[in-house]
């Protein structure tokens, strides 16, 4: 069966702009977790999205957010870009809430300039 | 705020022989636990994973051990190949699972020989 899928796999952005990230899980997955990962920072949650409803979240700003369909796909959106914001953003899907039984795509590497 | 971690950040062993992969935790409330291993281009793929209430657990050709005492846990790889080359990284959850995701380790690059 598929696996999860992230487009695009590579983004280049200016400062202040904004970008949309997307996440289709795997069939029958309903959970969806965003991650960022950074070689500063390593891998750090920044939310769960369940039933078209964000569950948990992480110690991010505002200026992340995301959601999700009803289909289980979910996006992710960065408003006002920062160069920190430089990533790879990775998107796990599991069958049911919660961190146990991820899946992780092979994320979005996202350059701000 | 508590986090996991790891001890080295690389580790370089020949072909053909064990590898231990290291990682010390801080947070007692942490019941889950995974091992992770990232190739580069792709994301973290699962490995093996282990509950708070067991100490060791067994998989094909790895072994995590996990001593709640020190909070320690490891990774072993037995007979190590090339395509084990990748970094590995260490996971927890909290106890009731999803709150805050999962908290990772820094990463261990393991670099085989020939």
């Amino acid at each position: 069966k598929a696996g999860v899928t992230q487009t695009p796999r590579y983004l280049i952005k200016t400062r202040g702009q904004q970008v949309t990230l997307s996440c289709s899980p795997i069939s029958g997955h309903r959970s969806v977790s965003w991650y960022q990962q950074t070689p500063g920072q390593g891998l750090q949650f920044l939310f769960e999205y369940f039933s078209e409803t964000q569950r948990n979240k992480g110690n991010f700003p505002g200026r992340f957010s995301g959601r999700q369909f009803s289909n289980s796909r979910s996006e992710m959106n960065v408003s006002t870009l920062e160069l920190g914001d430089s990533a790879l953003y990775l998107c796990a899907s599991s069958l049911e809430q919660g961190a146990r039984g991820y899946t992780f795509g092979s994320g979005t590497r996202l350059t701000v300039v | 705020g508590e986090s996991v971690g790891l001890h080295l950040p690389t580790l370089s062993v020949q072909e053909g022989d064990n590898s231990i992969i290291n990682c010390a935790y801080s947070n007692s409330a942490s019941d889950y636990f995974i091992w992770y291993k990232q190739e580069s281009g792709k994301g973290p793929q699962f490995i093996i994973d282990i509950r708070s209430n067991m100490d060791k657990r067994q998989g094909q050709r790895v072994t995590v051990l996990l001593n709640k005492t020190v909070k320690h846990l490891s990774l072993q790889i037995a007979a190590t190949q090339p395509g084990d080359s990748a970094v590995y990284f260490c996971a927890e959850n909290l106890a009731g699972g999803g709150a805050d995701g999962l908290t990772f380790g820094k990463g261990t690059h393991l670099i085989i020989q020939p």
